[in-house]
């Protein structure tokens, strides 16, 4: 099994450009999860999502977008991104919402 | 609202001894779940150890331990034989026992020295 998989593990973005930050994990997990994490700071939810075609919002939604067409993928949509967007992003999921597991990150920086 | 709190930004240790890591939080919830995390610096969330809140007995996972006061909303991570491969943040974490969303506290950086 690869786990939690996310692409790319980094990027540079220019004030206002868009970009989607792909998640997928390959353990039947219904739970899934967005997070960031900024430097010196624990983890922020962003998104999460119980189970396909169904998403809410978490912590810190603003500026995102999520959906979940499969049990697999979970993927992040940035529109208009802005620089205090830039920070580690992180994807988790989990089987029963209590022990998740974390991909590998993103790093993304908004110039 | 739920809040965590670490309040030691850092620590060190000396390899092969024994460090304590401080964590309290605030809910008023009953039933719940209590979390360490570990981030090396490949940055990678690797779950340590887990602590229901209805189970009275302190979770231990090999050389890692909690000690869970309920009542004092306190729930530290112990460390035994610290070893190289130890040096990371760590987080403790907070979750509901009625939904999903985990809060996190801010972190402490561990380093143990050889």
């Amino acid at each position: 099994n690869a786990g939690v998989t996310q692409t790319p593990k980094f990027r540079i973005l220019k004030i206002g450009q868009s970009m989607t930050l792909q998640c997928a994990q390959d353990m039947n997990h219904n739970y899934m999860y967005w997070y960031r994490q900024d430097p010196g700071m624990g983890l922020k939810l962003i998104y999460y999502s119980v189970g396909a075609g169904i998403t809410d919002k978490g912590e810190v939604p603003n500026g995102y977008n999520v959906s979940r067409s499969t049990t697999e993928d979970f993927p992040l949509r940035l529109e208009l991104a802005a620089p205090s967007q830039t920070s580690v992003y992180f994807c988790a999921s989990s089987p029963d919402s209590y022990e998740q597991y974390f991909g590998p990150g993103t790093r993304l920086t908004v110039t | 609202a739920q809040t965590v709190t670490q309040s030691q930004p850092e620590m060190s240790v000396q390899e092969a001894e024994t460090v304590t890591l401080s964590c309290t939080y605030d809910t008023s919830e009953n039933n719940y779940y209590l979390f360490w995390y570990k981030q090396p610096p490949s940055r990678q969330m690797i779950l340590v150890i887990r602590q229901e809140a209805y189970k009275q007995q302190n979770a231990t996972e090999n050389r890692f331990s909690v000690n869970f006061q309920k009542a004092a909303k306190s729930f530290s991570l112990k460390i035994s034989d610290s070893q190289l491969g130890d040096t990371a943040m760590y987080f403790c974490a907070f979750m509901p026992g009625a939904n999903s969303k985990l809060t996190f506290g801010k972190g402490i950086t561990l380093s143990v020295r050889p």
